[in-house]
């Protein structure tokens, strides 16, 4: 069986200051997808970021990053230069690319940004 | 692109009635079809799978009589709760997956049963 934890519930940061969110995984799978999901207030879920697991190179989008460390099974979110759009839900996922794409989540972190 | 509606955004049924929901992809075919429900402070819980054409895939420990899911068409699927109870308020979110691995969600659905 697959899993994912979050272990962190609650996250704050400054505005305009870098956080990191955490995230490990568990699967025997080798061919799978990792995902950071943003839900904000609306809760609207909003893709962030993806991460294919047999891409060595952590991915980036703008001011997102990941830390993927495959061996360790973890896979981080940095978040850099903050703004207060940034706060909401914060879910890890994990899809198994031969079991139809069905979306594993972690319990999720809420982010707060401070002014 | 990938747009994805749900209808309505929120329902308020009594005790005993049904109540259907409505997930359509908007500018793409979506060959899969998810439903979550989510409570408040916590994560999704998946409830089922559904490929066009063919019966859903239900997670362990969801009522397949309670919650029927069809999927008529490439754009289209539903979620009828049947019976409604007070304890089937939730908020549903649907969430649908093309081609690719990807999967993109609906506005969600707040039901409330009085």
């Amino acid at each position: 069986a697959q899993t994912v934890t979050q272990s962190q519930p609650e996250m704050s940061v400054q505005e305009a200051e870098t956080v990191t969110l955490s995230c490990t995984y568990d699967t025997s799978e080798s061919d799978y997808y990792l995902f950071w999901y943003k839900q904000p207030p609306s809760r609207q879920m909003i893709l962030v970021i993806r991460q294919e697991a047999y891409k060595q190179q952590n991915a980036t989008e703008n001011r997102f990053s990941v830390n993927f460390q495959k061996a360790a099974k973890s896979f981080s979110l940095k978040i850099s230069d903050s703004q207060l759009g940034d706060a909401a839900m914060y879910f890890c996922a994990l899809a198994i690319y031969n079991q139809g794409g069905k979306l594993i989540f972690g319990q999720g972190t809420e982010l707060s940004v401070k002014p | 692109g990938a747009v994805v509606s749900q209808h309505p955004s929120r329902v308020i049924c009594k005790s005993g009635t049904s109540v259907k929901i409505e997930c359509r992809s908007l500018d793409f075919q979506a060959t899969t079809m998810f439903w979550y429900r989510q409570f408040p402070k916590q994560s999704l819980m998946l409830m089922a799978t559904s490929n066009e054409g063919s019966k859903a895939t239900y997670e362990q420990g969801v009522e397949k009589d309670k919650f029927l899911i069809n999927h008529a068409s490439l754009t289209l699927s539903t979620l009828t709760v049947t019976s409604a109870h007070p304890e089937d308020s939730s908020f549903y979110i649907c969430s649908a997956r093309g081609g690719g691995v990807e999967q993109y969600f609906g506005p969600g659905t707040r039901l409330t049963v009085t």
